[in-house]
């Protein structure tokens, strides 16, 4: 158990909804960074947060957004979901920025129909 | 941006073999890493590297930072079932704190 919690496990809804995932890091860590795993495929950075403010960005689409909050949960929202937004949501966290050791949660799987 | 190529793609080995797989990345990294995945499961750190040839251990894991500072290997040793997953090599470059991960080895542990 790496200390990083994220809800919820199993997701499935439809095209043009919109979701949220939601992770708590680990005790005193102050990074939260979101990744998107597709089938088969390798993890693609999101977006990263340190204490509440924005510190990196990646590939986030522009549908997708992401906060986090004064006890450093985190939430990520994507709307106008489309079939191609179906994959793993890893939620990591780290003591601080710029970051080492990243601790993953069990992830969100997505389902789009 | 930061590219990282990891090989092989995929393993099929016999219980009991050593195993090695690398990293390798365009530009230098200050830091190394290696996870291990578990199908539908998040993945789990093995070893950090932080210094150019530095060579760390973990049970039947070995990882070393390249000098060149632009690639790493990890070593399993004497292989066994529960070995069997996806590893990934992730690298810290020299500005900001993102990571970059690998494609991935599939292992698979024949017994």
């Amino acid at each position: 158990d790496s200390g990083v919690t994220q809800t919820p496990k199993h997701l499935i809804t439809a095209t043009g909804q919109r979701v949220t995932l939601r992770c708590s890091p680990r005790s005193g860590d102050l990074s939260v960074y979101w990744y998107q795993q597709s089938l088969d495929q390798g993890l693609q950075f999101l977006i990263q947060y340190y204490n509440g403010e924005e510190r990196a960005k990646g590939n986030i689409l522009e549908r997708f957004s992401a906060q986090q909050f004064p006890d450093l949960h985190s939430e990520l929202n994507l709307s106008s979901l489309e079939l191609g937004d179906s994959a793993l949501y890893f939620c990591a966290s780290s003591s601080g920025s710029p970051a080492n050791e990243q601790f993953f949660g069990p992830g969100t799987r997505l389902t789009v129909l | 941006g930061q590219q990282l190529n990891q090989s092989p793609q995929s393993m099929f080995i016999q219980e009991g073999e050593d195993v090695s797989m690398n990293c390798t990345s365009s530009s230098i990294f200050n830091t190394w890493l290696w996870y291990k995945q578990d199908p539908g499961e998040g993945p789990v750190l093995l070893i950090a590297l932080y210094k150019a040839g530095e060579l760390t251990s973990n049970g039947r894991l070995t990882a070393q930072f390249g000098i060149t500072r632009k690639d790493s290997f990890l070593n399993i040793s004497a292989s066994i079932p529960s070995d069997v997953g996806i590893y990934f090599c992730a690298g810290r470059g020299t500005s900001g704190s993102r990571l970059t991960f690998g494609e991935g080895t599939q292992l698979t542990v024949n017994p």
